[in-house]
């Protein structure tokens, strides 16, 4: 498995608190990526990252921010949880970009929002 | 309408079937796709990489990809009950830093 852990694995908040997911990757990979999986939705990107520093945003980025201050860490913080932010939620790694981009997934993040 | 169209399922097919999963899209520019399988409550890990039009084969896995059709497929050949799990697909562009993903199919082979 390439080296991509997820923190917390599981979470239950409530809504209006803040919470931040971490993703480490020990594969010194340029890119990061963070994915919400909702049935009926599959993986929508809400922001990825092209080195430390850099990031971009996704096609569901509302109500989340991210940093990248080192190469092997990413975070995703939901500044005021709310209940359709319930969701898993799962960090990515890929060392290219475009062409064969095989992105690597971590184990994911089980958020509830009550 | 999404980028990626794909029949969320579930599917479920005895065991030794030919199992056939596809997607479709609307963006010509697509050149690069791929089958992502994620078993229950893991991480989606690559299965197969196609580059642009054709088949591609590995072990009893079969992609194919008809740009003409915007049309892309995945079969499995004598399938075992340890191919149950969503199934992905994934596209992009030439020098894109992102993929798109379809909904993936839920898949269950029956013993």
């Amino acid at each position: 498995d390439a080296g991509i852990t997820q923190s917390p694995r599981h979470k239950v908040t409530e809504t209006g608190t803040p919470v931040t997911l971490r993703c480490h990757q020990t594969e010194n990979h340029r890119y990061m990526y963070w994915y919400r999986q909702d049935p009926g939705h599959g993986l929508r990107l809400i922001h990825y990252s092209y080195g430390v520093k850099d990031t971009d945003k996704g096609e569901v980025s509302d109500g989340y921010s991210v940093s990248r201050s080192k190469t092997e860490d990413f975070l995703l913080t939901l500044e005021s949880a709310t209940s359709s932010q319930t969701s898993v939620y799962f960090c990515a790694i890929s060392s290219t970009s475009g062409g064969y981009n095989e992105q690597f997934f971590g184990p994911g993040t089980r958020l509830t929002v009550l | 309408q999404k980028e990626v169209e794909q029949d969320p399922g579930p599917l479920s097919v005895p065991e030794g079937a030919i199992v056939s999963l596809n997607c479709t899209y609307s963006n010509s520019a697509f050149q690069y796709f791929m089958w992502y399988r994620q078993y229950s409550r893991k991480g989606p890990e690559l299965l197969m990489y196609t580059y642009s039009s054709g088949n591609k084969e590995d072990g009893r896995f079969t992609a194919q990809v008809d740009k003409s059709s915007k049309y892309i497929s995945l079969f499995i050949r004598d399938s075992q009950p340890s191919d149950s799990a969503t199934y992905l697909c994934a596209m992009t562009v030439q020098g894109a830093q992102k993929l798109v993903f379809g909904q993936g199919t839920r898949l269950t082979i029956n013993p």
